[in-house]
């Protein structure tokens, strides 16, 4: 498994402001992900951060809206730019394990509403 | 367009029966499969995973059954305990030729294990 600290925990913004959630590993790993969930929906991968490289943005997701730092091997953030009440979600940090990353541990994510 | 359902919203099991919780997916290359378990205000917590050329796992309490031609997998928890009571999800993977750590989630089952 993976210790996996992510903060703020939740918060609440206004219309238009920007917000970086910070995600720490307590180990080195080449990749990792964020997922986001939105009310009453199923957990959805935003991007996959490598250390070294641009992110990579699923279909949906921009970077201008979501950038995604990834400096260290065991750090990343995601900011989420120029907020509407459509953001408000669960955004949530991973990191896999296995040859494939194909088994997943999550932090305990950030609950985020916008007003 | 969802491709992993878990049709169920909610469950509720007296404590020492057995929980069955199921889902059902579309997509048929999907090889790897797994299953969550969320507390309120933390972030999912993985329980067990199967992988295709298997069909079925058993770790305790939790077992888990994969049927490929129905394109169906379940999880039964033997006894339920009220510890058990949680939102559980459903998740599945493409490995191969795929993009490393995207997991397809169903929306969450939400089991209540009664005293």
């Amino acid at each position: 498994s993976a210790v996996i600290s992510q903060k703020p925990s939740r918060d609440i913004c206004q219309r238009g402001t920007s917000l970086t959630i910070q995600c720490q590993v307590d180990s080195q790993v080449t990749m990792m992900f964020w997922y986001r969930q939105q009310p009453g929906q199923s957990l959805t991968l935003i991007a996959t951060a490598n250390q070294g490289s641009e992110a990579t943005y699923e279909s949906g997701f921009v970077i201008d809206k979501f950038p995604i730092s990834r400096p260290n091997l065991t750090f990343s953030t995601l900011t989420v730019s120029n907020m509407s009440p459509e953001d408000s979600s669960i955004y949530l940090c991973s990191v896999g394990r296995g040859s494939l990353n194909e088994k997943l541990f999550f932090g305990s994510g950030t609950q985020l509403s916008v007003l | 367009d969802q491709q992993v359902k878990q049709n169920s919203p909610s469950l509720s099991v007296q404590e020492g029966r057995i929980s069955i919780l199921n889902c059902d997916y579309t997509n048929s290359m999907f090889d790897y499969f797994l299953w969550y378990k969320k507390y309120p205000a933390e972030g999912p917590t993985f329980l067990i995973s199967i992988s295709s050329i298997k069909d079925k796992n058993e770790d305790g309490r939790f077992t888990v059954f994969l049927n490929k031609s129905a394109k169906h997998l379940s999880l039964h928890i033997v006894p339920s305990q009220p510890g058990d009571s949680a939102v559980y999800f459903c998740a599945a993977s493409a490995n191969r030729g795929s993009t490393l750590g995207r997991l397809y989630f169903g929306r969450g089952t939400q089991l209540t294990v009664w005293p």
